[in-house]
């Protein structure tokens, strides 16, 4: 089966830098995306990582350390819109699901004034 | 990026009735699509992936009676919950992967459906 962890709530202050680990368990690898999601909404694509190494867009960063299993979305010069729910996920290695997304459980990310 | 819509955006029924929610790929052809489900502060849960064509695939746990999904073209599936009732509350989101190279995942805005 596959697993991923990250943390349930990180809390950071406007103008900082946050970021949020995630760490998985799958038996076949196809790369890490991350997501956000606001309440009441879908959740957006905003990085992905198939290689080790980092990936930059914009204020969001993301990195992938495959040997270690492990990733991390970086968000930079936070603004009070960036409080949402932040998802890694990893592709689904069930083929019958048609390789769906399988997401971890979620952080949720409050920025303050 | 490409548009996946939902129709409706939220729905309240009565315990019994069945509900049709639509997902619409809008500028892109998805052979895939893919149905989650997502209690309040809780992660998305794969319910079901929808091919173009041809029988749904359900995930361990997920009624196939219950929760019928209908993929009669490149550009529509539908998720309709029968006999709702209270539990089935929740909300619904679907993606489409666009089959035309990259294999991207695009997600709809979701459905909210409250079973009185």
């Amino acid at each position: 089966g596959q697993s991923l962890e990250q943390p349930s709530e990180v809390t950071a202050v406007e103008g900082a830098i946050v970021q949020i680990n995630c760490t998985y368990q799958t038996s076949g690898f196809y790369g890490l995306s991350w997501y956000q999601q606001h309440d009441g909404g879908a959740p957006t694509f905003l990085s992905y990582n198939g290689l080790d190494g980092l990936e930059e867009t914009g204020r969001f960063s993301s990195f992938l350390s495959r040997s270690d299993s492990y990733g991390y979305l970086l968000l930079q010069e936070l603004q009070m819109k960036d409080s949402a729910s932040y998802f890694c996920a990893v592709r689904s290695t069930n083929s019958n699901s048609g390789y769906a997304l399988n997401f971890g459980k979620g952080t949720s990310l409050l920025v303050t004034p | 990026g490409a548009v996946v819509s939902q129709h409706p955006s939220r729905v309240i029924c009565k315990s019994g009735t069945s509900v049709k929610i639509e997902c619409r790929s809008l500028d892109f052809q998805a052979t895939t699509m893919f149905w989650y489900r997502q209690f309040p502060k809780k992660s998305l849960m794969l319910m079901a992936t929808s091919n173009e064509g041809s029988k749904a695939t359900y995930e361990q746990g997920v009624e196939k009676d219950k929760f019928l999904i209908n993929h009669a073209s490149l550009t529509l599936s539908t998720l309709t919950v029968t006999s709702a009732h209270p539990e089935d509350s929740s909300f619904y989101i679907c993606s489409a992967r666009d089959s035309s190279g990259l294999n991207e995942q695009f997600f709809g805005p979701g459905t909210r459906l409250t079973v009185l």
